[in-house]
């Protein structure tokens, strides 16, 4: 079955613009996650959903960086006024479970990789 | 927090070899590490996990073993082949069992 995408796949913005990510989680999976993942680095936790409820949002960076996930399905991950450290890969996740003490596979698209300029 | 270290940053091996790559966890309370593998251009597959009530685990020609009592666990890729060939990150569950801490990766080359 079809897997979890993201669009666009890559985003050039110029610094101080607003960019919106698109992550279409695997039908029925209730738990969604997004990370960051620098060059070279592993991906950093961003923050967490359990259908429609942001359940975590400690690893945002700052208030630039909003997410929502109104239907409890397809999430945006939102950045306003970007910043030259916010060039990234940004990765999207989804697991069949709710999270929280479980261990439940996460699936991750391809990601976005945004490059402000 | 949940710190995860990983190491060798680079791993070069000539196809048909094994590959190992070790990583350490400092939160004890910590009781799942799944292994992921990242091809260029692509998002983390996971490729093998790890529950703290078992000491290995195996799955064809890669294996994971686990000692919760020194925290560290490794990846044992037997019979190489070019096709293993990408970025590798191993993770433990944060504190609060939520999430996922990555370690930094191993870039593994299988040269033919």
């Amino acid at each position: 079955g079809a897997g979890v995408s993201q669009s666009p796949r890559y985003k050039v913005a110029k610094r101080g613009q607003d960019v919106a990510l698109r992550c279409d989680p695997i039908s029925g999976h209730v738990s969604l996650f997004w990370y960051q993942q620098a060059l070279g680095q592993g991906p950093e936790f961003l923050t967490y959903f359990q259908n429609e409820a942001q359940l975590d949002k400690s690893g945002l960076p700052s208030d630039r960086f909003f997410a929502e996930r109104p239907e409890g399905s397809v999430s945006t991950l939102k950045i306003q006024r970007t910043q030259q450290e916010d060039s990234a890969v940004y990765l999207c996740a989804s697991s069949l479970m709710p999270s929280g003490g479980a261990t439940d596979t996460q699936y991750f698209g391809p990601g976005t990789r945004l490059t402000v300029l | 927090g949940e710190n995860v270290e990983q190491h060798p940053s680079t791993l070069s091996v000539q196809e048909g070899d094994s590959a190992v790559i070790k990583c350490t966890y400092s939160d004890s309370a910590s009781n799942y590490f799944p292994w992921y593998k990242q091809e260029l251009g692509k998002g983390p597959q996971l490729i093998i996990d790890i529950r703290s009530n078992v000491g290995e685990k195996k799955d064809q020609r890669i294996a994971v073993t686990l000692n919760k009592t020194a925290k560290h666990f490794s990846l044992h890729i037997t019979e190489t082949q070019p096709e293993d060939s990408a970025v590798y990150f191993c993770a433990a569950l944060d504190n609060y069992g939520q999430n996922f801490v990555f370690g930094p990766g191993t870039r593994l080359s299988v040269l033919p």
